[in-house]
């Protein structure tokens, strides 16, 4: 049973570019949830995509956006890079079952150094 | 808002020592709870969940029990051994309601066993 996968494992960019992460969920989940966890920090939810749709968002600015594709995997991009996104990036996903979500399970994450 | 509160670590015991990691929590509702371990370099790992108040959740000798009067879901072992050193996150999900599946971590816990 695959896992959570996400690519790449590290990343290096510089200030004002651009970049993009990829997740692809556990097999059997359709909802794909991003994280960023600083140094020493818990991880703060960025947003949540469900049926291809962002459903639900944390409190980063717009510079933050994504996308979900039919296979359920999911791509979280970063414009304009500042010194401050860098950072471990989590993917997480789950199982919309009718009432609730299902417990959702993380991947290795990408580490983001931004210099 | 919802909101999670851990001990400050690290926590420092001998191999085969007792483990408290205390976990308090600020919700509305009956959430569910989480705690999630992280080894180094590693991305987060489900430890055990409870959805609602007075359930116990265990595994690999882990226990948390869901204290609704206290708002409290410490971990604990009965005997820890050097693998388990790690970070261990308590997390919330709010209480069903649809859309609501994000996970809020507290800043986490680490543990240093020794021998």
């Amino acid at each position: 049973d695959a896992g959570v996968t996400q690519s790449p494992t590290h990343l290096i960019k510089t200030r004002g570019q651009q970049v993009t992460l990829r997740c692809s969920p556990k097999s059997g989940h359709d909802t794909v949830s991003w994280y960023q966890q600083a140094l020493g920090q818990g991880p703060q939810f960025i947003f949540q995509y469900y049926e291809e749709e962002e459903r639900q968002r944390g409190n980063f600015p717009d510079r933050f956006s994504g996308h979900q594709f039919p296979n359920y995997s999911s791509e979280l991009n970063v414009n304009a890079l500042l010194l401050g996104d860098s950072a471990l990036y989590l993917c997480a996903s789950s199982l919309w079952w009718g009432i609730q979500w299902k417990t959702q399970y993380f991947g290795p994450g990408t580490r983001l150094l931004v210099l | 808002g919802n909101s999670v509160t851990q001990m400050e670590g690290p926590v420092t015991l001998s191999e085969e020592a007792f483990l408290t990691i205390n976990c308090t929590y600020t919700a509305t509702g009956y959430p569910s709870l989480f705690w999630y371990v992280q080894y180094p370099g590693e991305g987060l790992q489900l430890l055990l969940k409870a959805t609602k108040a007075d359930d116990k959740g265990s595994n690999k000798g882990f226990e948390a029990t869901y204290r609704k009067e206290t708002t409290s879901f410490h971990l604990e072992k009965g005997s820890v051994q050097v693998s388990d050193s790690a970070v261990y996150f308590c997390a919330l999900r709010p209480p069903t309601s649809g859309t609501a599946s994000k996970l809020t971590f507290g800043t986490g816990t680490r543990l240093q066993v020794t021998l």
